[in-house]
């Protein structure tokens, strides 16, 4: 089945840097999406992306879907954007389930 | 709206007992799926249902059960409880697979089985 690597694991910023999330998959998608998972484990939706470039005010992602990888940015990241961000992703086969990766976890301290 | 809503948030259970999870959503939408996350991990999908009457089996089926009788609720049923089956499940839904498929989840139930 389709692969989903995302990088870093981890990722620990200062308050007001600028940060960049990559998700690699591994065969062509119908879908892909961002969640951020915050400290009390509820999914929200940051964006629905399987092609093209999307912002969301701080929060902007990109995905080249002919090379196979899509890019989260968060800008002036703030404590609040503290949390686990997943990108997932449903291949053009037969199945609808999101395959997830294995998330980048980040903090963000004051 | 409110979107999709889960019930209940929290549940213990022993060894062999049974539960429902409950899922409802209000978005008129036709696919359902219920997931789990272990600790430190991504979802994984049990079931989903491609509308009313429809189920079919994901990744890790074995365990549970489920059924799809209205457009708006997707129950799943643990049989025989058992320690592995301590995670956090999501239920989620999307309007059409060859259109627009945006998932959206619900808020989860955390299970532990002792």
């Amino acid at each position: 089945g389709i692969q989903v690597e995302q990088s870093p694991p981890d990722l620990i910023l200062q308050e007001g840097a600028n940060s960049t999330l990559r998700c690699n998959f591994s065969d062509s998608v119908n879908n892909l999406q961002w969640f951020h998972q915050n400290p009390w484990g509820q999914l929200i939706n940051l964006f629905y992306i399987p092609s093209g470039t999307k912002q969301n005010g701080r929060l902007s992602a990109t995905t080249v879907a002919t090379e196979r990888y899509s890019l989260l940015y968060i800008s002036s990241s703030q404590t609040t954007d503290s949390g686990v961000y997943f990108c997932a992703v449903e291949g053009r086969q037969a199945g609808t389930a999101l395959i997830f990766g294995k998330g980048t976890t980040l903090s963000v301290s004051s | 709206n409110a979107g999709v809503t889960q019930t209940p948030k929290f549940r213990i259970l022993k060894i062999g007992q049974s539960m429902t999870l409950q899922c409802t959503q209000d978005m008129n939408h036709n696919y359902m799926y219920w997931y789990r996350q272990d600790p430190g991990m991504g979802l994984k999908l049990i079931y989903y249902s491609v509308g009313a009457g429809i189920t079919d089996k994901g990744e890790v089926p074995n365990g549970y059960n489920v059924s799809r009788s209205t457009t708006e609720d997707f129950p799943l049923r643990l049989e025989l409880a058992a320690p592995s089956q301590t995670s956090v499940y999501f239920c989620a839904s999307s309007q059409d697979r060859d259109a627009y498929n945006e998932q959206f989840f619900g808020p989860g139930t955390r299970l532990t089985v002792l």
